[in-house]
């Protein structure tokens, strides 16, 4: 089974700190993916990774930043936590060859964060 | 830019009763389409999804989706529901082209009442 570990089920961080999300696959996939989920807005992607050291802008970026320096492992990163960013974040993963149907996600578990 | 559209944000079922989540998308080809479901506490699992050929799609658990290219619709389906259903469902819909980006639904949840 694939499996997509996220290092951490809750965080509580205070305001202004540096936050390191991290999420490991042992698939070989391609790519991998952040998301953010808040109650009645569903799950709005943030950044996501088609290769190592490649990156794209999701769809809320803004105070996020990302690093996949090996295939297997995305990090989401905080660069100064605020509150508004209080929330469940998901990690990904899809194998994203090309091949027809390749886009089916594999999630991990989730990480709450609480910023105070 | 793809979308996708739940209208409905809860439902109420009763166990056996029938059950229909809807959901439309937005998208200027054939995408990807997708129905996860996530039970408290847990991350998505994937139920079904369509890519291209037979619009009805079965997927575990009991359900089917069927895509409707004329409504852009993809709406889930299962004739008797088990309190075991009761989570939150997401419709998802991804790009097949590009980076293969799946954009997600706000979600309905379910609730089964006895």
């Amino acid at each position: 089974d694939v499996k997509v570990t996220q290092s951490s089920r809750y965080l509580v961080k205070r305001t202004g700190e540096k936050v390191f999300l991290e999420c490991v696959q042992d698939m070989d996939h391609e790519n991998m993916f952040w998301y953010r989920q808040d109650p009645g807005l569903g799950l709005r992607l943030i950044y996501f990774s088609y290769d190592v050291k490649m990156k794209e802008k999701g769809d809320i970026p803004e105070g996020y930043s990302v690093s996949r320096e090996k295939k297997e492992r995305f990090s989401l990163i905080l660069e100064s936590a605020s509150t508004n960013q209080t929330s469940m974040y998901l990690c990904a993963s899809s194998l994203g060859t090309g091949a027809y149907g390749n886009t089916e996600a594999f999630f991990g578990q989730g990480t709450r964060l609480t910023v105070v | 830019a793809q979308s996708v559209t739940q209208p409905d944000i809860h439902i109420t079922v009763s166990e056996g009763a029938s059950l229909e989540l809807r959901c439309n998308y937005s998208y200027g080809a054939t995408p990807y389409l997708f129905w996860y479901v996530q039970s408290p506490g847990q991350g998505l699992q994937l139920l079904l999804k369509y890519f291209s050929g037979d619009t009805l799609v079965q997927g575990i658990k009991g359900f089917e989706a069927e895509f409707k290219r004329s409504q852009s619709s993809f709406n889930l389906r299962k004739p008797s529901v088990h309190w075991s259903d009761a989570a939150e469902y997401f419709c998802a819909v991804g790009d097949p082209g590009g980076y293969q980006k799946v954009t997600f639904g706000t979600g309905t949840k379910l609730q089964v009442i006895p």
